[in-house]
C-alpha cells in the first residue's frame, strides 16, 4: 500500500522569504503523480502543484516549486518570495498512474504560518 | 470560478441519529469521491462514484454508509447510525475525468460532531 509522510506539523517563514515542505512517499509502483494541496482556513483544499513521476523535470508553478527525488522518494515544495496569503495547512498526495483507482493518498498536513 | 459547495458546514449530533452531508459538484464533472479527516489524523479516502455506482470504496465505508447522487446536482453521503468515531471534517471532492493527471476540485468540507 502506498503512504504519504509529512513529518514537521508546522513550519514557520517570515514574509518573502523561501520556505521549504517537506514531504516522502512510499510505493512498489514506478509511475505514479504526485501532488500538493493547499487548505487556506476554512476554505476548500485546492491544487497547488502536480509532478509525473516519469518526468525528470521538477514542476513550477510561478513560486511554487517542487524537488522530486524519485530513488529516495521524496517531494518536497519550495514557496518562494513567501506572501500572506501562503498561510494555510499543506497537503502532499500521492496517486497511481493508470487504472480505475483515482483515489488520492494523503500526507497528515503542515501548517505554514507566514510572519509579516 | 466553478466550486464544489458542500452542506452544512457543520453538524453536531447524536450517537446513533442518522445525517446526510451534501455536496454539489461541478457541474459538468462527472466523478465524485468522498474524503474524511479525524482531528489530528491524516485525510483519508472513502468511496468514489461514476454513472451513479461506486467505483471504489476503503475499508471504512462499511454498511453504515452509503452515497447517492439523488438528481442531477446533488451528491450524498449517509450514515445511517452515527458512532463517536464518526467525528471528523468530510470533504466532498469531483473531477471531470478520471485517471491519474485529471485535479480533484474539493469543497470546503462538514465537520461532523457526534456526542
Amino acid at each position: 500500500a502506498q503512504t504519504v509522510t509529512q513529518s514537521q506539523p508546522e513550519m514557520s517563514v517570515q514574509e518573502a522569504e523561501t520556505v521549504t515542505l517537506s514531504c516522502t512517499y512510499d510505493t512498489s509502483e514506478s509511475d505514479y503523480y504526485l501532488f500538493w494541496y493547499k487548505q487556506p482556513p476554512s476554505r476548500q483544499m485546492i491544487l497547488v502543484i502536480r509532478q509525473e513521476a516519469y518526468k525528470q523535470q521538477n514542476a513550477t508553478e510561478n513560486r511554487f516549486s517542487v524537488n522530486f527525488q524519485k530513488a529516495a522518494k521524496s517531494f518536497s515544495l519550495k514557496i518562494s518570495d513567501s506572501q500572506l496569503g501562503d498561510a494555510a495547512m499543506y497537503f502532499c498526495a500521492y496517486r497511481p498512474y493508470t487504472g480505475a483507482n483515482s483515489k488520492l493518498t494523503f500526507g497528515k498536513g503542515i501548517t505554514l504560518s507566514v510572519r509579516p | 470560478e466553478p466550486e464544489v459547495t458542500q452542506t452544512p458546514s457543520h453538524q453536531v449530533t447524536q450517537m446513533g441519529q442518522e445525517v446526510i452531508l451534501r455536496c454539489v459538484p461541478i457541474s459538468n464533472h462527472l466523478y465524485f469521491y468522498w474524503y474524511r479527516q479525524i482531528l489530528g489524523q491524516k485525510v483519508e479516502f472513502l468511496v468514489s462514484f461514476y454513472n451513479n455506482e461506486i467505483s471504489e470504496k476503503s475499508e471504512i465505508f462499511d454498511d453504515q454508509f452509503s452515497v447517492e447522487r439523488p438528481d442531477g446536482s446533488n451528491f450524498t453521503l449517509k450514515i445511517r447510525s452515527t458512532k463517536l468515531e464518526d467525528s471528523a471534517m468530510y470533504f466532498c471532492a469531483s473531477s471531470e475525468a478520471s485517471g491519474g493527471q485529471e485535479t480533484q476540485y474539493f469543497g470546503p468540507g462538514t465537520r461532523l460532531l457526534v456526542l
